[in-house]
């Protein structure tokens, strides 16, 4: 079975620019996780996803943003970005239900704002 | 915030078993025990979990006290690829659907020659 796949795997912005971040999740799982991982703060959550509406949301201002689609596939925005949003970004999936809930991880997208 | 400790850093000999700990003092009834793993510039692995008894499968075992309030990670055979930042992590089961993992710094495994 495949794994969790993103896209793109690497990424290059400017400052104020915006930027679209695609994850595919396993076959057959639901929920897609989002973290940001930076050095200085380690892994946080973002949001979660579930059958096409958000159902966790981490403490990230406005600018972050997400949305499934009815394949489960997702996406994540980051609008106005700034150096500080430079990170590895990570997609997990999971069944969703409360006895799956082991989260698969992608390999991550790494952004770098200039 | 995590709601685990884990000591920074721990060195194995290659081949010998690697003992990683985690104290979770308050950890409650229906929240299990995660461990995950992450591999420099990887995302993180999901290695095992469990409630309150203890949890074998292909790549580890997990130890968990009567009180449940510590828990340890048991690498029978530790090899250089397992040389990792290991995470443990507690989080809501049951009808708490899927909660959010809260990472904290974890342990960096260093294996060794």
């Amino acid at each position: 079975k495949a794994g969790v796949t993103q896209t793109p795997r690497y990424l290059i912005k400017t400052r104020g620019q915006q930027v679209t971040l695609s994850c595919s999740p396993i076959s057959g799982h639901r929920s897609v996780s989002w973290y940001q991982q930076t050095p200085g703060q380690g892994l946080q959550f973002l949001f979660e996803y579930f059958s096409e509406t958000q159902r966790n949301k981490g403490n990230f201002p406005g600018r972050f943003s997400g949305r499934q689609f009815s394949n489960s596939r997702s996406e994540m925005n980051v609008s106005t970005l700034e150096l500080g949003d430079s990170a590895l970004y990570l997609c997990a999936s999971s069944f969703g239900g409360s006895l799956y809930n082991e989260q698969f991880f992608g390999p991550g997208t790494r952004l770098t704002v200039l | 915030d995590a709601k685990t400790t884990q000591p920074p850093s721990m060195d194995c000999a290659e081949g010998r078993a690697a003992n990683l700990p985690c104290n979770h003092s308050t950890i409650s009834g229906n929240e299990y025990v995660y461990w995950y793993r992450q591999i420099h510039s990887q995302g993180p692995q999901y290695i095992i979990h469990g409630l309150k008894n203890n949890e074998t499968n292909e790549m580890a075992s997990l130890i968990i006290t009567e009180d449940r309030k510590s828990s340890t990670l048991i690498l029978p055979h530790a090899t250089l690829r397992d040389t990792a930042v290991y995470y443990c992590i507690v989080r809501g089961g049951g009808n708490s659907g899927n909660t959010p993992l809260v990472f904290g710094k974890g342990t960096r495994l260093s294996v060794i020659a």
